[in-house]
């Protein structure tokens, strides 16, 4: 069946540094590929999209990757500041006719001062 | 100047109610979603609409039926609460139909079901 996985529930990391968040997917064949940030009692924001035919795309701290091989995307954000403490969703969209928006689960990312 | 408005923020009832939760979107797009987001953060499309069109209907019971009176507004109804149903609704529209674009969500509305 087909699964997106966020490798990690929750994640903590010291102010100043890369956080890198996994989103790895199986049986499915995104033709693009979102990510959103979600802070509590809020609907997700969308923050970037990145296509399949993409290997990279930046956004001023944040940068996505997209691996087909590898099936994974990796979403980072440097100089972390703990304001980026949020969860953070992936969301693919497929290449069939129905073309939805199916969203991992998120990773809570957490940027101690 | 809210884009995506959804109306109540929170929502508790007794098992066997009926209740609708409205959406409004200023955005002018075309196209429009209910999500359900459970107690393990997962999201999850239940409905989307374009143009008042029913185009994507996941497997819901039959106890929530979208209403669209026009492209702005998507409203939902559910039937016959019961205690599974509570979760944070999301409404959420897009310019087009789901694809590239971006989607933009409202605040959520919580459900609880006594």
């Amino acid at each position: 069946s087909q699964k997106i996985e966020q490798n990690s529930e929750a994640l903590n990391i010291q102010e100043g540094k890369t956080a890198t968040l996994t989103c790895n997917y199986t049986n499915y064949s995104p033709a693009y590929l979102q990510w959103y940030r979600q802070d509590p009692g809020r609907g997700p924001v969308f923050l970037l999209l990145i296509r399949e035919n993409e290997k990279e795309k930046r956004k001023e701290r944040l940068k996505v990757t997209f691996d087909t091989t590898l099936k994974q995307s990796l979403f980072h954000i440097t100089a972390s500041q703990p304001a980026d403490s949020a969860t953070y969703l992936c969301a693919m969209i497929s290449s069939g006719s129905a073309r939805q928006l199916t969203f991992g689960s998120g990773t809570q990312l957490t940027v101690l001062p | 100047d809210t884009a995506v408005s959804q109306t109540p923020k929170y929502l508790v009832t007794q098992m066997g109610n009926d209740k609708s939760i409205k959406c409004e979107q200023n955005l002018g797009h075309d196209t429009m979603y209910w999500y359900k987001q459970d107690s393990k953060k997962f999201l999850k499309i239940m409905f989307s609409y374009n143009n008042k069109e029913l185009i994507i209907n996941e497997t819901v019971p039959n106890r929530f039926s979208p209403k669209s009176p026009d492209k702005a507004h998507l409203n939902l109804h559910i039937n016959s609460l019961e205690l599974g149903d509570s979760a944070v609704y999301f409404c959420a529209s897009s310019h087009g139909r789901p694809s590239t674009d971006t989607q933009y969500f409202g605040p959520g509305t919580r459900l609880t079901v006594l």
